[in-house]
């Protein structure tokens, strides 16, 4: 089935700077990845999303990126902010059923 | 739109005791996902339901485990005999067109 594994568990960031956090998968099938935002005691919501037949996207300070012969995407914010501190997870499935995430990234972002 | 709607928030209940956990998908969304979060496992996909059929239950842990969807606008996960290694925060999540949305969830603390 498929794997994904998501590095690094922890950022920290200074206010202002960018964050890139970096998500790989297993199964080449794989053709729908979301990235979820989790805060403290609240549940994941979904923050940005990318196909399999797209390479990039952006929404505002963020963006996502994937590579399809390497399996991996990768999450990027900019001009980070305090109220970005949380716990970001990425997700691979097919068609978007089976989300299997990986183990999430704690973000800090230091004012 | 209220959103996925899960209850109860909070349980506390003994060793032993059934725990019953409820949700209410989102109005006109096909697939239902039951996942379950702790600190060592991190999100995990118990089983899904696409138009109230059972599709994928592999991820449910053992037999004590059950879920039910008897129509388009409720589901259960119950646990029998309930063990204080189930103790975890437990998200109900639906989707249309491959997004998927989370539940509040239901905390619950087996003592």
């Amino acid at each position: 089935g498929e794997n994904v594994e998501q590095h690094p568990s922890t950022l920290s960031v200074q206010e202002g700077d960018s964050a890139v956090i970096k998500c790989t998968y297993s199964d080449s099938a794989s053709n729908y990845f979301p990235w979820y935002k989790q805060e403290l005691g609240k549940r994941p919501q979904l923050i940005i999303d990318i196909r399999s037949n797209v390479g990039e996207k952006k929404d505002q300070r963020i963006a996502v990126t994937l590579n399809k012969t390497a399996k991996h995407f990768s999450l990027h914010i900019t001009e980070t902010q305090p109220e970005d501190s949380a716990v970001y997870f990425c997700a691979a499935s097919i068609n978007g059923n089976k989300l299997v995430f990986g183990a999430g990234t704690i973000l800090r972002v230091k004012s | 739109d209220a959103g996925v709607i899960q209850s109860p928030r909070h349980e506390v209940t003994e060793m032993g005791q059934e725990v019953t956990l409820r949700c209410k998908p989102i109005s006109g969304h096909d697939y239902l996902f039951w996942y379950r979060q702790t600190m060592m496992r991190g999100l995990e996909l118990l089983i899904y339901f696409n138009n109230n059929v059972p599709i994928d239950d592999s991820g449910m842990p053992e037999d004590r485990f059950s879920a039910k969807m008897p129509n388009a606008s409720f589901s259960t996960l119950k646990i029998q005999p309930s063990e204080p290694r189930d103790s975890a925060v437990y998200f109900c999540a639906s989707s249309i067109q491959n997004t998927i949305y989370f539940g509040e969830g239901s905390w619950l603390t087996v003592v």
